[in-house]
């Protein structure tokens, strides 16, 4: 089946400092693709909509400026968190569409700590 | 707008008895339904969906889950615990294909030996 990868896989980062996750798509190609963030114990949220050639969507209170996402191609979209403070620390995931309603391939998620 | 509410933030069983974690869905258009599963430190593992071609859906690892409309509701279920079935299970929604999708905050289900 389709997979998403994500890299890296752990960071860990000094505050104050940027990071970049990269969102790729590895045998299909995806138009579309979509940032969650997981806080400790809690479920995943939307941030943001990654479209290619176009601009980012970004949810409601999602800072655009800090979260930077790049769809440079159709099978890579990049999270750059700019400026990472330890409120930042989260789990990173995305996911594309499959094609279908009913398919969405996730990618392993990226566990970011900034100290 | 779609959304999930998952009912018991904590589920807590005996090994080999019954499982159920409860989902309800709010959707204005037919919806697509999903159960994946977490385990400590990893990502999401899908468990099973609802497509509309069956409205009892069976899953990974034993698992199950039927759509009723009536009570728009998809619960999980799993006859007999496995200590190995301890992790966060989320269920979540969409409505169409280049839509994100919308989870509920999750049931940590707990197998007690």
């Amino acid at each position: 089946g389709a997979v998403v990868s994500q890299h890296p896989s752990r960071v860990i980062c000094k505050s104050g400092t940027s990071v970049k996750i990269e969102c790729r798509s590895l045998d299909f190609q995806a138009t579309t693709m979509f940032w969650y963030r997981q806080f400790p114990k809690q479920s995943l949220m939307l941030m943001a909509t990654s479209n290619e050639g176009s601009k980012a969507t970004y949810e409601q209170g999602v800072e655009k400026d800090k979260f930077l996402i790049n769809h440079a191609s159709l099978t890579l979209s990049t999270l750059t968190v700019t400026s990472a403070h330890p409120e930042d620390s989260s789990f990173y995931i995305c996911s594309a569409p499959g094609g279908l309603a009913d398919t969405q391939y996730f990618g392993p998620g990226t566990r970011l700590t900034v100290l | 707008a779609q959304s999930v509410t998952q009912l018991g933030s904590h589920v807590s069983v005996s090994e080999g008895a019954l499982v159920l974690l409860r989902c309800n869905y709010s959707s204005s258009v037919p919806p697509y339904l999903f159960w994946y599963v977490q385990y400590p430190n990893q990502g999401l593992q899908l468990l099973l969906k609802y497509t509309s071609a069956a409205t009892l859906v069976k899953g990974i690892n034993g698992f199950e889950a039927e759509f009723k409309k009536s009570e728009t509701s998809f619960h999980l279920t799993k006859p007999s615990a496995h200590m190995s079935d301890a992790a966060e299970y989320f269920c979540a929604v969409i409505s169409s294909g280049n839509t994100p999708l919308v989870f509920g905050k999750g049931t940590r289900l707990s197998v007690i030996a």
